[in-house]
């Protein structure tokens, strides 16, 4: 089955710092990697998209990592601004036979506080 | 603003009806993606639709149903409506075929569907 388990659930962290969110998959066959940033009550807004080829990805403060061995992807924010607060979601995205399927994370909520 | 529309904002209906939700793409993109989003199960994927003919379906029970017009824009319609269908429902539109390819998706603002 495939699943998708990101974390930690939620974190809390001074504005300023860096953090790290992570996602591990069992997604097969592996198609791409995406990663979303989530406002309350907002659409979701691609930060990054990776394919099988690809093990970082940028985006001004966001990076993205993807190590397809071990099926592992990490999100990194640099120098956190209060409006990083929002949930952040993994989706992978499994290739069939003319078809795909898109496996969510639940999401990690960060909250980046003076 | 991703460019992307949908109509109505909110919508609240009672058991047993039927609704329909509306989304116009970015200009350009023949891809429209449907979600639902709801507080225990997360972000789910729906259904797309590319130039018209459907490509790909997700988790979306027989009651809902989809379709893209000539003009590209696309319509979600909800059915014998349930109390668990109360979510957001989200559009998105990009320039792919299919989600294989790794192209940007762009969400509306969502559609909030209250069934009481």
């Amino acid at each position: 089955k495939n699943q998708v388990e990101q974390s930690p659930q939620s974190l809390i962290i001074l504005e300023g710092k860096n953090c790290t969110l992570q996602c591990n998959y069992t997604v097969s066959p592996f198609s791409n990697l995406r990663w979303y940033k989530q406002d309350t009550g907002r659409g979701p807004v691609s930060l990054t998209i990776m394919t099988f080829s690809e093990n970082t990805k940028s985006n001004g403060r966001y990076t993205a990592t993807l190590d397809a061995d071990t099926k592992q992807s990490s999100l990194h924010i640099t120098a956190s601004q209060l409006s990083d607060s929002a949930s952040y979601i993994c989706v992978v995205s499994a290739s069939g036979a003319g078809s795909y399927q898109l496996t969510f994370g639940k999401g990690t909520k960060l909250s980046v506080i003076p | 603003d991703s460019g992307v529309t949908q109509t109505p904002k909110h919508l609240i209906t009672a058991t047993g009806q039927r609704v329909t939700l509306r989304c116009s793409p970015r200009s350009g993109d023949l891809s429209v993606y449907w979600y639902q989003q709801s507080l225990d199960q997360g972000l789910q994927f729906l259904i797309q639709y590319y130039n018209g003919e459907e490509r790909a379906k997700g988790n979306i029970l027989e009651r809902f149903s989809a379709q893209q017009f000539p003009d590209l824009h696309s319509e979600l319609n909800l059915s014998s409506l349930e109390l668990g269908d109360s979510a957001l429902y989200f559009c998105a539109s990009s320039v792919a075929i299919t989600n294989r390819e790794a192209d940007t998706q762009y969400f509306g603002p969502g559609t909030r569907l209250t069934v009481l």
